[in-house]
């Protein structure tokens, strides 16, 4: 099987500008997680999508939102982009059923670099 | 909220030798789940091994094993005979029984020498 993929896999932007990553799970998973890789942060999880519902949401502002469509394939969106911003983005996918908790797999995840 | 601490920011080890990364958490949930994960230089997050909180027996794949004593919310990581390919950032990570939220801790970064 084909593992996660994420494009772009670097992207340079400026400050206020809007910018949307996109995910596409391994085939027939259904659940994808967002998350936010920085030096000073860490590792920090954004939300998670599962049947096109968000089903879990981490603790960042608005500015943050994703969607998942109908072939589990999943966006996330970040507007009006701040110099925090910049970032490793990384999507994970799982096969987990409802309510359950299955092992996640990383894509190679999506450089953000914000000017 | 869970938290996972790992106290050791970095650790050097010789090639074939044995090095245990140390990672304990705090959560009040009594069913969970446990993971390793290896990040090397190209960034790319590979899972390295996984606990169920439930299940006493220490996983354990390949080179990798683990400790896990659920009283003292500990889980350690043992790579036995080491490689250079082993060079890399480690994560411990906690995932709740429902959902996949997974919370991570600082990682440990570890450096294989020939």
């Amino acid at each position: 099987k084909a593992g996660v993929t994420q494009t772009p896999r670097y992207l340079i932007k400026t400050r206020g500008q809007q910018v949307t990553l996109s995910c596409s799970p391994i085939s027939g998973h259904r659940s994808v997680s967002w998350y936010q890789q920085t030096p000073g942060q860490g590792l920090q999880f954004l939300f998670e999508y599962f049947s096109e519902t968000q089903r879990n949401k981490g603790n960042f502002p608005g500015r943050f939102s994703g969607r998942q469509f109908s072939n589990s394939r999943s966006e996330m969106n970040v507007s009006t982009l701040e110099l925090g911003d910049s970032a490793l983005y990384l999507c994970a996918s799982s096969s987990t059923s409802t309510h359950s908790t299955d092992t996640q797999y990383f894509g190679p995840g999506t450089r953000l670099t914000v000017l | 909220a869970q938290t996972v601490t790992q106290s050791q920011p970095e650790m050097s080890v010789q090639e074939a030798e044995t090095v245990t990364l140390s990672c304990t958490y705090d959560t009040s949930e009594n069913n969970y789940y446990l993971f390793w994960y290896k990040q090397p230089p190209s960034r790319q997050m590979i899972l390295v091994i996984r606990q169920e909180a439930y299940k006493q027996q220490n996983a354990t794949e390949n080179r990798f094993s683990v400790n896990f004593q659920k009283a003292a919310k500990s889980f350690s990581l043992k790579i036995s005979d080491s490689q250079l390919g082993d060079t890399a950032m480690y994560f411990c990570a906690f995932a709740p029984a429902a959902g996949n939220k997974l919370t991570f801790g600082g990682g440990t970064r570890v450096l294989v020498k020939p």
